[in-house]
């Protein structure tokens, strides 16, 4: 079955740089887009990133474009985000999830930025 | 951007009861070359990642159960829990793929037994 397992949250500075990792199994990752999904303290879902199962589209929320990046590793089935510029609106559960319409999901990572 | 918006925010019902959640979006999902409706719904119980409960506005996944169903086409959608039951609690979200990103999400119901 899919497994998804997110790491790499943590209490980041505002201003400082964090790198998330999606370990995947369960399926064939490189046949997969996967995406990124935060979810704020006590708020809504907010989608922020898809990258191709190649690796050559990437889409990103006009909120976080130019700061985050996604990648992937499909000899290491993992998926990553890199996130700069950290600012106090990023603190979120950041989910990694399979496929553009996500059809599964990681039980997330929390990323906090407070100085 | 397409916003989708969700109505009520809140709703409790009855145990055996019919719930239903509105999801509309400020612009068309429908693409008309497939005649697909690019909407899905999301349930998220307390603790836990939000699941896929339908794609395609009406298209059950599986192993969901068929008291949950999905309707609606165009800009204005429905998720229907027939018969509601104590583990159906939770906040269900819309969310809409059409196209090329953002695919955003509605802002969320929250389902409370009455």
């Amino acid at each position: 079955q899919v497994q998804l397992v997110e790491s790499g949250g943590g209490l980041v500075k505002p201003g400082g740089s964090l790198r998330l990792s999606c370990a995947a199994s369960g399926f064939t990752f490189s046949d997969y887009y996967m995406s990124w999904i935060r979810q704020a303290p006590g708020k809504g879902l907010e989608w922020i990133s898809y990258i191709s199962n190649s690796g050559s589209i990437m889409y990103y929320a006009d909120s976080v474009k130019g700061r985050f990046t996604i990648s992937r590793d499909n000899a290491k089935n993992s998926l990553y985000l890199q996130m700069n510029s950290l600012r106090a609106e990023d603190t979120a559960v950041y989910y990694c999830a399979r496929a553009r319409i996500p059809d599964g999901w990681g039980q997330g990572t929390l990323v906090t930025v407070s100085s | 951007d397409i916003v989708m918006t969700q109505s009520p925010d809140s709703l409790a019902v009855s145990l055996g009861e019919r719930a239903t959640i509105n999801c509309k979006s400020s612009q068309s999902v429908l693409y008309s070359s497939n005649n697909k409706n690019y909407l899905a719904w999301y349930q998220q119980k307390p603790g836990q990642p939000p699941k896929l409960l339908i794609s395609w506005a009406s298209t059950r996944e599986s192993g969901v159960p068929d008291r949950f169903s999905g309707s609606g086409s165009g800009t204005d959608f429905t998720l229907t829990i027939s018969s509601l039951q104590a583990e159906d609690v939770a906040v269900y979200y819309c969310q809409q793929y059409y196209s090329t990103p953002p695919y955003t999400f509605g802002q969320g119901t929250k389902l409370e037994i009455k």
